[in-house]
């Protein structure tokens, strides 16, 4: 199993709501990471999880509030979340070691976040 | 200037030609990966490469550490090769630090 399993696919959340995205994985992978992606734009980096402790935080705004209960799932808590919020959220997972141990990254397919 | 340099950004071939696209990269890394992204928005890492060159199918990735320079191939190109390919040198163990993608469009 080389999945990443993202949920939902599409969200559409008012900015008064609170809603989560959620990641699961099933590799054995200790790191996991949320990326935001707008249209036509690379991926941008917002949280990195190693071994359920939270590693980076690339200053992002407290309305994202991430969490890592167990080895094999992360959310992304959303809440007073603003229309430019509105993008691709991406989790991803590989084995937290530098490169010389196979250190590929896997990505899910995404959660398509629309916020009214 | 941008940490990672990626060209060309756009890319229109025939079915059948060979592709390149290039990736230059500043920053101090300890691999570098290629990565595929479909429309529908999923990405798949094709390559991660820390030295010389790695081939898959008819893909090929080739990294020159020293001039900080990598390059993806490929070969007998298919419509369904169309996407977009982002260069992502790992700093340390867990940073990506992307390129803006090149948007390949495979003509039949």
């Amino acid at each position: 199993d080389t999945e990443v399993t993202q949920t939902p696919k599409h969200l559409v959340m008012g900015m008064t709501n609170k809603k989560s995205l959620k990641c699961e994985q099933h590799m054995g992978h200790r790191a996991m990471y949320w990326y935001k992606q707008k249209a036509k734009k690379p991926p941008e980096l917002m949280f990195v999880y190693s071994y359920e402790k939270l590693s980076i935080n690339e200053s992002v705004p407290s309305r994202f509030s991430p969490e890592c209960p167990n080895s094999s799932l992360l959310n992304l808590h959303l809440h007073a979340l603003q229309p430019e919020d509105s993008a691709l959220y991406l989790c991803a997972s590989s084995h937290p070691a530098a490169v010389g141990s196979g250190n590929t990254i896997y990505f899910g397919e995404g959660s398509w976040l629309t916020v009214v | 200037k941008n940490e990672v340099e990626q060209s060309p950004q756009n890319l229109t071939a025939q079915e059948g030609e060979f592709i390149t696209i290039n990736c230059s990269y500043s920053v101090g890394i300890s691999a570098l990966h290629w990565l595929q992204q479909h429309p529908g928005g999923g990405i798949v890492s094709l390559f991660m490469l820390s030295s010389g060159k790695k081939k898959h199918g008819r893909l090929i990735a080739t990294i020159n550490i020293q001039e900080k320079h990598s390059s993806l191939h490929i070969t007998a190109s298919h419509p369904r090769d169309s996407a977009v390919y982002i260069c992502a040198p790992r700093e340390g163990a867990q940073k990506l630090v992307f390129g803006q993608g090149t948007r390949l469009t495979i003509n039949p």
